[in-house]
């Protein structure tokens, strides 16, 4: 699986969109970017996930580069409890058995601040 | 509400121990995964399995083992507990096929001592 990096942290003003960049240059052909987050105490939770379409959700919005060598998670109204770590994970999407497993880096611990 | 349980939030061992962190969901799914996370690491992926009785190891299964005996429980196991196996471990599953999401547990603290 094609390696990610994200910056270390990033601040954001609450109401205000919360912009996450990820470059994972080396991605492949069928490989997907996934974001998922972790609040403080609780585990990771899946946000959003695409491969080279835009997609949007309730949660969030990605922004994938035509060349998919880097994408960018959009939270459109960032509010204090936004305030996680927000990972970006590369894979590939498999049928069956383990290969959904995922691979997570360090992330990016997004603090939302009045 | 879907949901991945653990057996505890907190748990503290004495070095040589054998330990027991337990996996309970409820949404029927094949795949189940035990990762720990440590400061600066980031989570990493000790053991999986993806039905019953089936298992696969991760990136560090080095100290521990895994057992699945029914679909909803996924425990993992060290054998013999050492220091540096102190950590939070966290318990995901997911559906099988390409894309499903991985729902995960809140964790458990384990100190050994």
């Amino acid at each position: 699986d094609a390696k990610t990096t994200q910056p270390t942290s990033m601040d954001c003003a609450e109401g205000r969109a919360a912009n996450l960049p990820c470059n994972h240059s080396t991605i492949s052909g069928n490989e997907y970017v996934y974001w998922y987050r972790q609040i403080h105490s609780q585990g990771p939770q899946y946000i959003i996930h695409g491969l080279k379409n835009n997609e949007t959700n309730e949660m969030a919005s990605l922004i994938i580069t035509e060349d998919r060598k880097s994408s960018t998670l959009i939270l459109p109204h960032a509010t204090l409890r936004d305030t996680a770590v927000y990972y970006c994970i590369v894979r590939v999407a498999k049928s069956a058995g383990g290969g959904n497993k995922l691979t997570f880096g360090t992330g990016t611990q997004l603090k939302v601040e009045l | 509400d879907v949901k991945v349980t653990q057996s505890s939030r907190y748990l503290v061992k004495r070095t040589g121990e054998k330990v027991f962190l337990e996996c309970v969901q409820d949404m029927d799914h094949e795949n189940m995964f035990w990762y720990r996370q440590d400061p600066g690491l980031g989570l990493r992926l000790i053991y999986f399995s993806y039905d019953v009785k089936m298992k696969e190891k991760g990136d560090i299964p080095e100290g521990y083992s895994v057992s699945r005996e029914k679909k909803e429980r996924f425990s993992l196991i060290l054998e013999s507990a050492s220091t540096n196996q102190t950590s939070m471990y966290l318990c995901a599953s997911s559906r099988s096929g390409g894309f499903d999401e991985q729902f995960f547990g809140p964790g458990t603290r384990l100190t050994v001592l």
